[in-house]
């Protein structure tokens, strides 16, 4: 089965210093994963995607293999960040739907 | 721009009601995706339909039943509602097993 894990409910920082949002996935086959956003009273979106490998609002994120993980990180934190973060996974193959993580609130202090 | 509608913002049911949830798409999209969103708890899935009248089951359909007669609406049915199917409900849709998911607005239900 497969499995994703944000090790933080709650994540803090100052405006201006580096972020990373922990993800750890588990499953035996080659996932595609993802990053979506929830801004507050928004839905929630697509941020981006392992694939593409592009940065979104200076976010990035590398898929270890070897590790397991997905990180999100950001150099320099905006208050504009802040938001609830959820990594997200899938299968690739058969009809599972998207598997998400429990989440990580995202708090940038001025 | 795609588009995921949800046909209530909020709801109030008593506990036993058959409550109907109901959820649109605009985009053609084959797959669409009932989740629970709790605090603590992320999005669970609820059931998924890749295809007209084909469901699947998530992670956690008891209490659960969907309907998708048309391709752009699935429906999530809470047969008899209880206190704890309190919560905000997602519908989701994507064209394919691999790509983007698009979010609907969200239903905050709460049972009394």
């Amino acid at each position: 089965a497969q499995r994703v894990t944000q090790p933080e409910k709650l994540l803090s920082v100052f405006k201006g210093a580096p972020v990373e949002l922990k993800c750890n996935y588990s499953y035996s086959g080659s996932p595609e994963l993802f990053w979506y956003v929830q801004y507050s009273r928004q839905r929630l979106q697509l941020l981006l995607r392992h694939i593409s490998r592009e940065s979104i609002k200076g976010f990035t994120a590398d898929l270890n293999k070897g590790e397991t993980s997905f990180h999100l990180k950001k150099p320099f934190a905006q208050e504009e960040d802040s938001a609830m973060y959820y990594c997200a996974l899938h299968s690739g193959g058969g009809a599972d739907g998207l598997t998400f993580g429990k989440g990580t609130h995202l708090i940038i202090q001025p | 721009d795609v588009k995921v509608t949800q046909s209530s913002r909020y709801l109030v049911k008593r506990t036993g009601e058959k409550v109907f949830l109901e959820c649109v798409q605009d985009m053609d999209h084959e797959n669409m995706f009932w989740y629970r969103q709790d605090p603590g708890l992320g999005l669970r899935l609820i059931y998924f339909s890749y295809d007209v009248k084909m469901k699947e089951k998530g992670d956690i359909p008891e209490g659960y039943s969907v309907s998708r007669e048309k391709k752009e609406r699935f429906s999530l049915i809470l047969e008899s509602a209880s206190t704890n199917q309190t919560s905000m409900y997602l519908c989701a849709s994507s064209s394919g097993l691999n790509t983007e998911a698009f979010f609907g607005q969200g239903t905050r239900l709460t049972v009394v």
